[in-house]
């Protein structure tokens, strides 16, 4: 059953605590994302990464940091840097080759509360 | 500064009407533009996608419209159902590997 998973759906987090988001792909897809989304708002881009090893911040990256030590998982962690966490989290992926489209195609996304 | 543009923010029909959801964007150089549909609380799934050749691309009820020169797209939902209630993003894909640019979408509620 081929896709994008994440996990946990919902996560609820103490004020000043990290929390780690899951994602995982087996695509065999190249690039990676993680995106948030509040109520009325698109989705804005958080970090990417093209490659293992490699990723770049987006346009929401500070309070984030993430992680691309094997190309089918891309974990983001949440500091307690991040001052406005509450949010709907999507990760995406998508190949970077071979493919006219490049479609990106999402996972189902994780909630995240703090409380 | 490349952006996308949805209108309606919002919009109520009823089952059975048919609707038109547009999509203006800014980006360059454009390669492709996708319609997503977006059920509360889950993930984006891709509708359609068309490259700049493409004026019109049909997925069961849904068709989409190009016009690459006034930079428009839309959307029209035919005889509409109660699942067909969701939000519909906009998101255009600039040539090479950039990040997509998506527009802030369109809430549809489809009532009985």
């Amino acid at each position: 059953d081929g896709g994008i998973t994440q996990s946990p759906k919902y996560l609820f987090r103490k004020e000043g605590q990290n929390v780690t988001l899951s994602c995982e792909q087996n695509l065999n897809h190249d690039a990676m994302y993680w995106y948030r989304q509040d109520p009325g708002q698109g989705l804005r881009l958080i970090y990417y990464s093209q490659i293992v090893n490699d990723f770049q911040k987006g346009d929401i990256a500070e309070g984030y940091s993430v992680s691309r030590e094997k190309k089918e998982s891309f974990p983001l962690t949440v500091t307690s840097a991040q001052k406005n966490p509450t949010a709907f989290y999507l990760c995406a992926s998508r190949p970077t080759r071979d493919s006219l489209y490049r479609e990106q195609f999402f996972g189902p996304g994780t909630r995240l509360t703090v409380l | 500064k490349n952006q996308v543009e949805q209108s309606p923010q919002s919009l109520i029909i009823l089952e059975g009407k048919n609707c038109t959801l547009q999509c203006n964007y800014t980006v360059s150089p454009f390669s492709n533009l996708r319609w997503y549909k977006q059920d509360t609380g889950r993930g984006p799934v891709s509708l359609t996608i068309m490259t700049f050749s493409e004026n019109t691309k049909s997925n069961g009820r849904y068709t989409a419209t190009l016009d690459a020169d006034t930079k428009q797209s839309s959307l029209h939902i035919t005889a509409s159902q109660l699942s067909d209630s969701a939000s519909y993003i906009c998101v255009v894909s600039a040539s090479g590997n950039t990040p997509l640019v998506f527009g802030k979408g369109t809430r549809l509620s489809v009532i009985a």
